[in-house]
């Protein structure tokens, strides 16, 4: 069956250094990997996606993710963490209905 | 920026009683989608909807809940005879495609349905 794992209820960075947040994936067939982003109050929000092509996909407020089919790992990334960054972060993959992994809780210090 | 809205924020009902739960999708958008979240766990998948039809349903999606989308703007979720496990996040997506599930959706922010 398809799924997502997210191993890290919880990620703490200190502002400025580079972040990662951790997804893996279990798919028969090609998957179709995405990341949402959910601030307090508010719905997740949409910030990238892997179809096919270019294995490091950029989207929105500067993360990145790459995906790597070894592994079966599509981990978010970004260079530079602000404290904005701080939400929750769902990883979901979609093969027929969305997928959504349990979620990482991201806290940026400063 | 258009958004998907949801209201209300906050239901609550007591077992038994009937609730529907409202959404407004984005106003291009033809494939609209509900959700849940029960404290603690993972975003669940419960419907999709197109072309006036339920295109997918989970397990969750039994004989108590319903969907309709009304008047063309507003889409609504419908749990028949409330039970306590109901109580949950209720999240509201739509798309304007959905090309073999390639497409992203854009969620609202939630009603937050509280069981008593």
């Amino acid at each position: 069956a398809q799924s997502v794992a997210q191993p890290e209820d919880q990620v703490n960075v200190a502002e400025g250094n580079p972040l990662t947040v951790k997804c893996t994936y279990s798919v028969s067939g090609n998957p179709y990997l995405f990341w949402y982003v959910q601030y307090p109050n508010r719905g997740l929000q949409f910030l990238l996606k892997y179809i096919t092509g270019d294995n490091l996909v950029k989207g929105s407020y500067g993360f990145e993710a790459e995906f790597n089919k070894s592994q079966t790992s599509f981990h978010l990334k970004k260079p530079s963490a602000l404290v904005s960054d701080s939400a929750l972060y769902f990883c979901a993959v979609r093969v027929g209905d969305m997928r959504f992994g349990a979620g990482t809780r991201l806290t940026v210090k400063p | 920026e258009p958004e998907v809205t949801q209201t209300p924020s906050h239901q609550v009902t007591q077992m038994g009683q009937e609730v529907i739960l409202r959404c407004v999708p984005i106003s291009n958008h033809l494939y609209f989608y509900w959700y849940r979240q029960i404290l603690g766990q993972k975003v669940e998948f419960l419907v999709s909807f197109y072309n006036n039809e339920i295109s997918e349903k989970s397990e969750i999606f039994d004989d108590q809940f319903s969907v309709e989308r009304p008047d063309g703007s507003n889409f609504t979720l419908k749990i028949r005879s409330t039970k306590l496990e109901d109580s949950a996040m209720y999240f509201c997506a739509s798309s304007d495609r959905d090309s073999l599930w390639q497409d992203e959706q854009f969620f609202g922010p939630g009603t937050r349905l509280t069981v008593l």
